[in-house]
């Protein structure tokens, strides 16, 4: 199936360093999501990009939707504590009036104090 | 709103066991979904519902049954535990907002452990 290729697997960083995280795919898709999974919870949403080129930012993160429409990278600035866990991208998939999510293999961060 | 409640949280199996895994959503959504999770890989698409009496099948279906007789409600079955389904699942919903955009919103999981 469609694979979402996600880098890097995981993080360690001092509290205050920016994160920066990417995600490649083989295919065209028009939508991208980035999604954060705290530990024991399920994946929230954080940021949705729906135009190639588009830069959207939420708080401290910002993330852009490549041109090319194969790729998308998040950024988190100063980093915290609480932003530890686990975050993927994910890409919207549709057809015959079913639309379904592939989510790449995750990025695990850690914030050190 | 609750959101997407699932229960149970945890649960133990011995192989060749059934339980169902209830998931409910008091938003009205019309989408809903089942993903597995295993360590270190992404989320897995077992099965989804476009609305109540419809279901089709994700990427991973075997082993696994689901029912939409609701639009609130959508248990995911397993008939004959084996230790391959030893996961995290977690259920999502969502409703299509304007052209392709799509947002699911997750349960916060049952963790299972066939032995």
């Amino acid at each position: 199936g469609q694979q979402l290729n996600q880098s890097p697997q995981s993080m360690f960083i001092q509290e205050g360093e920016d994160v920066s995280m990417n995600c490649t795919s083989s295919s065209i898709f028009n939508t991208w999501l980035w999604y954060k999974q705290d530990p024991g919870e399920g994946p929230v949403l954080l940021i949705a990009l729906y135009k190639a080129g588009e830069l959207t930012s939420n708080g401290r993160l910002t993330a852009q939707f490549g041109i090319t429409r194969k790729d998308s990278f998040l950024n988190i600035s100063a980093s915290i504590p609480s932003d530890v866990g686990i975050y993927f991208c994910a890409v919207l998939r549709s057809g015959a009036g079913s639309y379904q999510l592939t989510f790449g293999k995750g990025t695990k961060l850690s914030v050190i104090p | 709103n609750a959101g997407v409640t699932q229960t149970p949280k945890f649960r133990i199996l011995k192989i060749g066991q059934s339980m169902t895994l209830q998931c409910t959503q008091d938003m009205n959504h019309n989408y809903m979904y089942w993903y597995r999770q295993d360590p270190g890989m992404g989320l897995k698409l077992i099965y989804y519902s476009v609305g109540a009496g419809i279901t089709d099948k994700g990427e991973v279906p075997n082993g696994y049954n689901v029912s939409r007789s609701t639009t609130e409600d959508f248990p995911l079955r397993l008939e004959l535990a084996a230790p391959s389904q030893t996961s995290v699942y977690f259920c999502a919903s969502s409703l299509l907002r304007g052209q392709g955009h799509h947002i699911q919103y997750f349960g916060a999981g049952t963790r299972l452990s066939v032995l």
